[in-house]
């Protein structure tokens, strides 16, 4: 396979639920990140991972938990999440986290909270 | 404020017509500038970025976009709209003029093409 890949696609749970989202990189980067796509609001950065590192956490809830074992890989750990949590999650990846570096996109995983 | 406006979430233009989709951001020092797109069920996927040099930027699909720093604007467009263009547009910025890492997304564009 080949760029970022994302499982599940789509995924419904109810807000007692525990699950998590995984993100998959086979480009050879450094960076990860997990964003958040509502409909109708801009695309928010979640967390930043640098060479397994977190570098950026912006605000996000506790129920959203991630986890980078290792560059190529990024999960995000999601438990009593609330309807408004449901949203499209995309993960990408950067060769650095540098402002002019490219960030390359998986598919997304349709997050459904019930 | 917001860092970066697209004008216009839906765009419509006829199979063969000019695309033009804006953008403007709102730092007094240039950023880098980008263009993605986002087809259906898709991930976003880059057009065309701009870091420094020739202001004028070709993209790929025929894209092109050109930063204009008296208008702060670094709009998307296509000569000839075909009916795979039809998705979602997004103008993004980072660098120099913003918390220098960090990728600030538009609202995005939506773009239909007729037949």
């Amino acid at each position: 396979e080949t760029g970022v890949t994302q499982t599940p696609r789509h995924l419904v749970m109810g807000m007692t639920n525990k699950k998590s989202l995984k993100c998959e990189q086979h480009l050879g980067h450094n960076a990860m990140y997990w964003y958040k796509q509502s409909a109708k609001k801009p695309l928010e950065l979640m967390f930043v991972y640098n060479f397994k590192e977190q570098t950026e956490n912006n605000s996000v809830p506790s129920r959203f938990s991630p986890e980078c074992p290792n560059s190529s890989h990024l999960f995000l750990h999601l438990h009593t999440l609330q309807p408004e949590d449901s949203a499209l999650y995309l993960c990408a990846s950067s060769q650095e986290t540098g402002p002019a570096d490219t960030q390359y996109f998986g598919p997304g995983t349709r997050l459904t909270v019930l | 404020a917001q860092s970066v406006t697209q004008l216009g979430s839906h765009v419509s233009v006829s199979e063969g017509a000019l695309v033009l989709l804006r953008c403007n951001y709102s730092s007094s020092v240039p950023p880098y500038l980008f263009w993605y797109v986002q087809y259906p069920n898709q991930g976003l996927q880059l057009l065309l970025k701009y870091t420094t040099g020739a202001t004028l930027v070709k993209g790929i699909n025929g894209f092109e976009a050109e930063f204009k720093k008296s208008e702060t604007s670094f709009h998307l467009t296509k000569p000839s709209a075909h009916m795979s263009d039809a998705a979602e547009y997004f103008c993004a910025v980072s660098g120099r003029g913003y918390n220098f890492n960090k990728f600030y997304f538009g609202s995005g564009t939506k773009l239909n093409v007729k037949p």
